[in-house]
Order: structure tokens, then C-alpha cells, then sequence
């Protein structure tokens, strides 16, 4: 079965910095593109980050670039969102996903609150 | 990259068909057969429902079906129930460098 466990969330005061993780199992990890989808809350989905295979190719929303990065330890089955500079904007709900042109399996998410 | 456009709610009664439409440009939905849909009930994650414009994960329901022509596609759900409700996301692989662009989402009332 397909699992993906992403923990990490909190709350942070603008301009400081959280790592989230994503712990998954169930498939060959390093198969697979993976992705970060965010939700703020009571809006809707926003493609955040996807990281290919290797670790080789990454790619960003335009509002997270030069703060955001998405890594990958294929070791440990394990992807991650080191989030930096952040800002209230970035307060919503972090999914990790995993990606085939579609995002067939999502995490359960984690909350990622930025205020003062 | 802007959101794709979707209504923002739609409600029918149990048993009926309704049909949610997604309106992209022909840089995301009309360059790629590449829409997928999402269910979300509130507090969960989301669901795969549609991939590739028609194409049903296993285990979903063939009540659910999508379509796609041009620049729009659309997800029908026949024969609603209860459990229906909730709200839905389009969305389109738009290359390598955006990857993904979502709908702005569409809540599902089953009156």
C-alpha cells in the first residue's frame, strides 16, 4: 500500500525557516517524480515544487523561488521541503505527493502557520 | 500561469448527472491530454478521480467520467449520492518547468 507521511508543519514567525518532511513507502521511491501542493486556508491547490528521479531536475512556483528548496534522500525514502524567508502567504496546508503527470497518491498534509 | 477556471459551485439531486467544466488556454488543457481530477472532502486530502482527460485510477467509481476538447475539459458525475459531496479540483501538466496548474475549484452539493 502506498503511504505517504509528511510532518514538519508549525507555526513560524515571518522571515524564519521549517523543514518539512515526507516519508514514503509502499512503492520504489526513487521511481518517481514527486511533488509539494499547498492549500492556504479556505482556498484552493497550488502546485509548489517537483524534484525528478535522481534529484537532477527541480522545479519551483515562481512565489517560492530563491526561498523554497525540494530535496530527496532515495536512501531513506524521503522528500523535503526546506522553506525559507518565510512569509504570513505561505501559511497553508503542505502535501507531498507522488507524481506521474497526474498526483496519483497524496500525504495526509501538514500546517505550516506563519504569523508574528 | 493562471488557474484553470472552474464554477464555483454545482448542485444537483441524488440520481441526477451533473457536470463541472475547466477552462484552461492552449499552453496547459489544449497543449496536453493531461487533465486530472480531485475530490476533497473537508479536512482530507486530496483524491485522484480522472487522469489523462478520461482515464479512471482503480477503485474509483465509473460513475465518474471526464472528457476534454480543446481548451476545456469536464468531469460528469451520473447517478449522484450523498457521499458525492465535496469539493473538486481540475488539473493540467502544463510542461516541464510549471508542471501543474489547478483549477480554482468547484463545491459539489447533493441537495
Amino acid at each position: 500500500e502506498v503511504q505517504l507521511v509528511e510532518s514538519g508543519g508549525g507555526l513560524v514567525q515571518p522571515g524564519g525557516s521549517l523543514r518539512l518532511s515526507c516519508a514514503a513507502s509502499g512503492f520504489i521511491f526513487s521511481d518517481y517524480w514527486m511533488t509539494w501542493v499547498r492549500q492556504a486556508p479556505g482556498k484552493g491547490l497550488e502546485w509548489v515544487a517537483n524534484i525528478k528521479q535522481d534529484g537532477s531536475e527541480k522545479y519551483y512556483v515562481d512565489s517560492v523561488k530563491g526561498r523554497f528548496t525540494i530535496s530527496r534522500d532515495n536512501a531513506k525514502n524521503s522528500l523535503y521541503l526546506r522553506m525559507n524567508s518565510l512569509r504570513a502567504e505561505d501559511t497553508a496546508v503542505y502535501y507531498c505527493a507522488r507524481s506521474q503527470r497526474r498526483l496519483d497518491y497524496w500525504g495526509q498534509g501538514t500546517l505550516v502557520s506563519v504569523s508574528s | 500561469q493562471s488557474a484553470l477556471t472552474q464554477p464555483a459551485s454545482v448542485s444537483g439531486s441524488p440520481g441526477q448527472s451533473i457536470t463541472i467544466s475547466c477552462t484552461g488556454t492552449n499552453i496547459d488543457i489544449g497543449s496536453y491530454n493531461l487533465v486530472s481530477w480531485y475530490q476533497q472532502h473537508p479536512g482530507k486530502a486530496p483524491k485522484l478521480m480522472i487522469y489523462e482527460d478520461t482515464k479512471r485510477p482503480s477503485g474509483v467509481s465509473n460513475r465518474f467520467s471526464g472528457s476534454q476538447s480543446g481548451n476545456t475539459a469536464s468531469l460528469t458525475i451520473s447517478g449522484l449520492q450523498a457521499e458525492d459531496e465535496a469539493d473538486y479540483y481540475c488539473c493540467s501538466y502544463a510542461g516541464r518547468s510549471t508542471f501543474y496548474v489547478f483549477g480554482t475549484g468547484t463545491k459539489v452539493t447533493v441537495l
